[in-house]
């Protein structure tokens, strides 16, 4: 099956710790996203990739890492300088079509919890 | 920057009725996209529906269809006969157009939460 796969569901990060939040997709996209989901709140960008070994900054990118070694493949990782990082992340791809008509496919996400 | 306003935080209609969430946006740019996404309980995010803003044509899915108005930057979604599977959060997206192909982000409004009445 085509789609998105998230990994861990949860996780559970320590004080000062960083962690990795795993993303992939088989859908054969060219880019990808991250965001992240506060409660009562939509979801806001952190970070996109276009191409392999290629990233941008979205709206809140401090404290937060990514890499794009392959294309299928684009991991977050959250550092010890995001000081709020409890929230719920969603990874997502799309095609780049000439023209710019894409859609966005999300990923089913991964609850991040500070202990 | 884009903004994306969702005025309603909650909904609640009867099973089988027609229910209209609102949308607006602002923007200084002519050409974007639109998108209304469902998030159920599950968190996972599915497109419910797009419209590009350069078509006049109001965008309609099944029992979605939308009400684009592009002077007034409204972007409301209707849902006819209402369904038990339809209870879920509605959130809009707004984003910008690139006429080369390319990335770019979507802008989110914080969701309307949509409650079915049985």
């Amino acid at each position: 099956d085509g789609g998105i796969t998230q990994s861990p569901k949860y996780l559970f990060r320590k004080e000062g710790q960083n962690v990795t939040l795993s993303c992939e997709q088989n859908l054969n996209h060219d880019a990808m996203y991250w965001y992240r989901q506060d409660p009562g709140q939509g979801l806001r960008l952190i970070y996109y990739s276009q191409i392999v070994n290629d990233f941008q900054k979205g709206d809140i990118a401090e404290g937060y890492s990514v890499s794009r070694e392959k294309k299928e493949s684009f991991p977050l990782t959250v550092t010890s300088a995001q000081k709020n990082p409890t929230a719920f992340y969603l990874c997502a791809s799309s095609d780049q079509l000439a023209g710019g008509i894409e859609t966005q496919y999300f990923g089913p996400g991964t609850r991040l919890l500070v202990l | 920057a884009q903004t994306v306003t969702q005025s309603q935080p909650e909904m609640s209609v009867q099973e089988a009725e027609t229910v209209t969430l609102s949308c607006t946006y602002d923007t200084s740019e002519s050409d974007y996209y639109l998108f209304w996404y469902k998030q159920p309980p599950s968190r996972q995010m599915i497109l419910v529906i797009r419209q590009e803003a350069y078509k006049q044509q109001n965008a309609t899915e099944n029992r979605f269809s939308v009400n684009f108005q592009k002077a007034a930057k409204s972007f409301s979604l209707k849902i006819s006969d209402s369904q038990l599977g339809d209870a879920a959060m509605y959130f809009c997206a707004y984003r910008s157009f690139h006429s080369g192909g390319g990335a770019d982000g979507l802008t989110f409004g914080k969701g309307t939460h949509l409650i079915i009445q049985p």
